[in-house]
């Protein structure tokens, strides 16, 4: 079955860090764009971070300098590490998969979700 | 970065009855080489993922009821719900992935039973 599992959410002080793993099953995390979206409470969804095919990764302003991703190819596994955490970053974060191992395309596998709640 | 606007925020609607959810982009997410819309619905339900429901802007994700259904082209775009059924209470959004990153989203659109 083609699914993906994060975790490492959690709750944090302002400032702290975190990191999330999104673990793949069923397909090959190498050979998709793999994307971090985020839903803050009450609020619609953000894209977050992709890590391209070729190992480029692109940010969203709101987390460029703070936030991290990454893969480990031996794992199937993508994360997201992320420093320097603002009460703004408190969401549910969830890992999506681009449909065709393209670039341009919706995202047609996400993951449940994992809740960042920084506050102190 | 291209603008989505969702219309309207939320709405009503009795069981049976369509509902009708219109998404506005600040530019056309039409690829004219291919002639394809790079715009796509998912249906939010409390507590669970994103799920997609239509890309290419009316093409039907696998399994997805053919009470959904997504058209419009260039910067205007409608995602139906005919015959409302209790389950489709969620919050459905638009996304474009004409320019990416960042692909971005429409605000939402809470759909409830009236």
């Amino acid at each position: 079955e083609v699914q993906l599992v994060e975790s490492g959410g959690g709750l944090t002080q302002p400032g702290g860090s975190l990191r999330l793993s999104c673990a793949a099953s069923g397909f090959t995390v190498s050979s998709y764009y793999m994307t971090w979206v985020r839903r803050a409470p009450g609020k619609g969804l953000e894209w977050v971070s992709v890590i391209y095919v070729d190992g480029n990764t692109v940010y969203a302003d709101s987390v460029k300098g703070r936030f991290a991703i990454s893969r480990d190819n031996s794992k199937n596994t993508v994360y997201l590490q992320m420093t320097s955490l603002r009460a703004e970053d408190t969401a549910t974060y969830y890992c999506a998969r681009t449909e065709n191992s393209d670039l341009y395309g919706a995202f047609d596998i996400w993951g449940r979700g994992t809740l960042v709640t920084v506050s102190s | 970065d291209i603008v989505m606007t969702q219309s309207p925020d939320s709405l009503a609607v009795s069981l049976g009855e369509t509902a009708t959810i219109n998404c506005k982009s600040s530019r056309s997410v039409l690829y004219s080489s291919n002639n394809k819309n790079y715009l796509a619905w998912y249906q939010q339900k409390p507590g669970q993922p994103p799920k997609l429901l239509i890309h290419w802007a009316s093409t039907r994700e696998s399994g997805v009821p053919d009470r959904f259904s997504g058209s419009g082209s260039g910067t205007d775009f409608t995602l139906t719900i005919s015959s409302l059924q209790a389950e489709d209470v969620a919050v459905y959004y638009c996304q474009q992935y004409y320019t990416t990153p960042p692909a971005t989203f429409g605000q939402g659109t809470k759909v409830e039973i009236k």
